[in-house]
């Protein structure tokens, strides 16, 4: 079936650091991807999606590109705050209104 | 716009008790999910919901966990009788039917501690 595999945790970061967090994936056909963000005491929320290859998400500072020949969705941002400390979950989901296949997220931690 | 709701937010019970949870999705939204999200990992999905029917329940444990969506708006998820490795949070999403790439909308969870 399909997974999806992210670096494991915690990252821990200086504030201004840039971020890498590695994502791939494994699907039948051209999933879509995604990426939600939970931060403290928070629920899941949507951070930024791809759903063909080449496409790139962005959000807040943040992008993904949609890469079919490495299967991969890997997050960055140039520049992280201590506000951006939070779990991020990378995800995909089979097409239509699939339910999503989630990595085991990644705790970031951003230091001042 | 209102988000997804989820009640209880907590609840805790003893191993072999059952249990209910209740969702009621955003206005509109033709498709629910309920996820379980197990302490260091990330949510798998137990069972979608198309309107009132089932879409996907291939991962629900079926001899113990139960959901419905009688009116294709909200939703319950039942666990009969609870076991240990049931403790988790268990969250409710929904989407907009269709579209691919439509995003999931997704409640607070209710978490589940079994003693």
């Amino acid at each position: 079936g399909d997974s999806v595999t992210q670096m494991e945790g915690p990252v821990t970061l200086s504030e201004e650091a840039f971020l890498t967090i590695n994502c791939t994936y494994t699907a039948t056909g051209y999933p879509s991807l995604f990426w939600y963000v939970q931060y403290p005491g928070e629920g899941l929320q949507l951070l930024l999606k791809a759903t063909k290859a080449d496409d790139k998400g962005s959000n807040k500072g943040f992008e993904a590109t949609y890469r079919k020949e490495t299967t991969s969705f890997h997050l960055e941002k140039g520049s992280v705050q201590v506000s951006d400390s939070a779990v991020y979950f990378c995800a995909s989901s089979g097409g239509g209104a699939d339910g999503l296949t989630f990595g085991k997220g990644t705790h970031l931690i951003i230091q001042p | 716009e209102a988000g997804v709701a989820q009640s209880p937010r907590y609840k805790i019970i003893e191993k072999r008790q059952s249990v209910a949870f209740w969702c009621n999705p955003i206005s509109g939204h033709a498709t629910l999910y309920w996820y379980q999200q197990i302490l260091g990992q990330g949510p798998k999905l137990l069972i979608q919901f198309q309107n009132n029917g089932v879409v996907d329940d291939s991962q629900l444990p079926k001899d113990r966990f139960s959901a419905e969506r009688l009116k294709g708006v909200d939703s319950t998820l039942k666990i009969q009788p609870a076991k240990l490795e049931d403790s988790a949070v268990y969250l409710c999403a929904s989407s907009l039917e269709g579209e691919r790439g439509q995003p999931q909308h997704f409640g607070d969870g209710t978490r589940l501690s079994i003693l």
